[in-house]
């Protein structure tokens, strides 16, 4: 595997279930990155992971939950979900400091029934 | 980070060059610019960034206003690979964490 995975590419879970997603970053980078994509809206920065501390949350709810337990993998853990959490959430890796490009993965997209 | 201001949408024919301008009046002395772009059903790749200077790689030139208050990404010879959203973000580099802001973007359509 090159670059950054995600798994799964897809996923349908009711409100009521818990689910995580994946990242992987096979890039040796020392950043790791949460969006969520919008239908009709703009990339929303969710966390930053940066040398496995936390150092953004914008103000994201507490039923996501992220989870960066060493600089190649970082999870999203979901539980509870409303139907407008329906989005495709992307991770993003980089290695601090500059030039600062990020790399991202394919998403994944997210139906909350 | 400070904002940007990009056209909604451009059209290009296959073969043309295509110039994506993006205003960013407010742009401090810190402030990288950067482009990336988004193609359907992908995540945003990066394509170029710049300071001062301007600035080319194999997939775009970055040319920067003298003042910096406006950039604009020139893609020499559209094709339709480069159908994408296009998106201008500053970058401060005092910024350890690397964060990106995206806006809406330019969504380029090129036409064969």
């Amino acid at each position: 595997e090159t670059g950054v995975t995600q798994t799964p590419r897809h996923l349908v879970m009711g409100m009521t279930n818990k689910k995580s997603l994946k990242c992987e970053q096979h890039l040796g980078h020392n950043a790791m990155y949460w969006y969520k994509q919008s239908a009709k809206k703009p990339l929303e920065l969710m966390f930053v992971y940066s040398l496995e501390e936390r150092v953004e949350n914008n103000s994201v709810p507490s039923r996501f939950s992220p989870e960066c337990p060493n600089s190649s993998h970082l999870f999203l853990h979901l539980h509870t979900l409303q139907p407008e959490d329906s989005a495709l959430y992307l991770c993003a890796s980089s290695q601090v400091g500059l030039p600062d490009e990020q790399f991202f993965g394919p998403g994944t997209r997210l139906t909350v029934l | 980070d400070a904002k940007t201001t990009q056209p909604n949408s451009m059209e290009s024919n296959e073969e043309e060059p295509v110039h994506l301008p993006c205003n960013h009046s407010t742009i401090s002395g810190t402030d990288y610019i950067h482009w990336y772009r988004q193609l359907p059903s992908q995540g945003p790749e990066y394509v170029i960034h710049g300071l001062t200077s301007n600035v080319n790689n194999r997939m775009a030139s970055l040319a920067i206003a003298e003042d910096r208050k406006s950039s604009t990404l020139i893609l020499h010879r559209a094709t339709l690979r480069d159908a994408a959203v296009y998106y201008c973000i500053l970058r401060d580099g005092n910024n350890a964490g690397n964060m990106l802001t995206f806006g809406g973007g330019t969504r380029l359509m090129v036409k064969p």
